[in-house]
This record gives structure tokens, C-alpha cells and sequence, in this order.
């Protein structure tokens, strides 16, 4: 199975200022088809997960252009440019390459 | 709207069985792979299951695989997890979602506790 590791564990950010997530996966998620099958969902407190980025960089319909995703291979990082009280939740992301689909263990997202 | 409804969750013993449900509105459901993925409480999201868009194909994770069991019901816009021999490590909140890795929408999620 790939594994996915996301670093760090948990941040804690003042409104307004930028966070950056880092995701690495134990295997190329470049397939043949070109795509790079790298997501990104956000569990927001009490509530089920949201898919925020697909193929890496593409933000998925309705989520805001402060949310960023990059990277290739087995380097991800997803970024938000400035981080807004409702952006509190665990992060993860996940590989769509290959059966199963395995996520990260999650980064906490808390405002200061 | 496009909505996901899961059911069937509760208290079972180990070794007992548990048949989920998730009922789909707002979208062609015949048309969709469909997925379960479950969060044992305090922890992280894990695949647990998928089923291609007639049924023809289904993929679980290891640790299920001979006692769970996918089915969907695509007259009735319905998605099924039959789980047999169930283990306490299994107890979890169950989401059935939209899609093969794009998920969305997602359901609520229904509660699994399996204890003795």
C-alpha cells in the first residue's frame, strides 16, 4: 500500500497569515495517463470531509483561491494564502493511484 | 441537491453483523463508482470499500476483505455495506461518499461501535 505522510501533525495560525501543509507519498502518484492523482479533503469540526484540491492543483468547484496546491512525484504541499477562522478542521490528503486509497494521518489546523 | 443519507449504525457485538445503508438523491446514481470510507473516533479517514457504477467491480481495504461486503441497488438509488464478523477495531463512523477518488458529496456518516 502507499503510504502518505503529512507534516506537521498540527498547526496553529494567527488569522490572516499564510500555512502551508506538506504531504509525501511512498510512491510516485505520476500515472501514465499524465495525471498526478494526489487530493486534498478538510474535516471541518463536527462535520464529514470536503474535497478542497483534486490532481494536485485544481481547486475543486466553491473552494476559495486562497487554497493552493503544488508538487509532483511524491512531493505535495497544499497552502493557504491567508488563513480565515473558518478554515479549522484536519487537513489530509490522499492518493488516488492505486487500490487501496490511503490517506495522510491528517494536520490540525487551529487559529491562535 | 445532491445528497447522501447513511443508516444502520449501532451497538453489536464482536462477531455480530451490521448491514449500513447509504440512499442517494439529486444525481444519477447508476452513473457513479461509489465508496465507504470510516474514522475510528479521535483518528483519520480510511478506505474501506468501492464498487463500480452496475456493481461489476468491488475492491476492499485488507483488513475487511472476506467479511464486508459492497452491493448497491441501483433501482432504489441505494448503497449497501454488509459487515460480518465484526471486530472491535472496526468500530468507527462509516461515510459513504460519491466517486472512485474524487469524493463528493459526502454523507453524515453512521456510527459502528462494536464492544462487548
Amino acid at each position: 500500500d502507499i503510504v502518505m505522510t503529512q507534516t506537521p501533525f498540527s498547526l496553529s495560525v494567527t488569522p490572516g497569515q499564510p500555512a502551508s501543509i506538506s504531504c509525501k507519498s511512498s510512491q510516485s502518484l505520476l500515472h501514465s495517463d499524465g495525471k498526478t492523482y494526489l487530493y486534498w479533503y478538510l474535516q471541518k469540526p463536527g462535520q464529514s470531509p470536503q474535497l478542497l484540491i483534486y490532481e494536485v492543483s485544481s481547486r475543486f468547484s466553491g473552494v476559495p483561491d486562497r487554497f493552493s496546491g503544488s508538487g509532483s512525484g511524491t512531493d505535495f504541499t497544499l497552502q493557504i494564502s491567508r488563513v480565515e477562522a473558518e478554515d479549522v478542521g484536519r487537513y489530509y490528503c490522499m492518493q488516488g493511484i492505486q487500490l487501496p486509497r490511503t490517506f495522510g494521518q491528517g494536520t490540525r489546523v487551529e487559529i491562535k | 441537491e445532491v445528497q447522501l443519507v447513511e443508516s444502520g449504525g449501532g451497538l453489536v457485538q464482536p462477531g455480530g453483523s451490521l448491514r449500513l445503508s447509504c440512499a442517494a438523491s439529486g444525481f444519477t446514481f447508476s452513473t457513479y463508482w461509489m465508496t465507504w470510507v470510516r474514522q475510528a473516533p479521535g483518528k483519520g479517514l480510511e478506505w474501506v470499500a468501492n464498487i463500480k457504477e452496475d456493481g461489476s467491480q468491488k475492491y476492499y481495504v485488507d483488513s475487511v476483505k472476506g467479511r464486508f461486503t459492497i452491493s448497491r441497488d441501483n433501482a432504489d438509488n441505494s448503497l449497501f455495506l454488509q459487515m460480518n464478523s465484526l471486530r472491535v477495531e472496526d468500530t468507527a463512523v462509516y461515510y459513504c461518499t460519491r466517486g472512485v477518488t474524487m469524493f463528493d458529496p459526502w454523507g453524515q456518516g453512521t456510527l459502528v461501535t462494536v464492544s462487548s
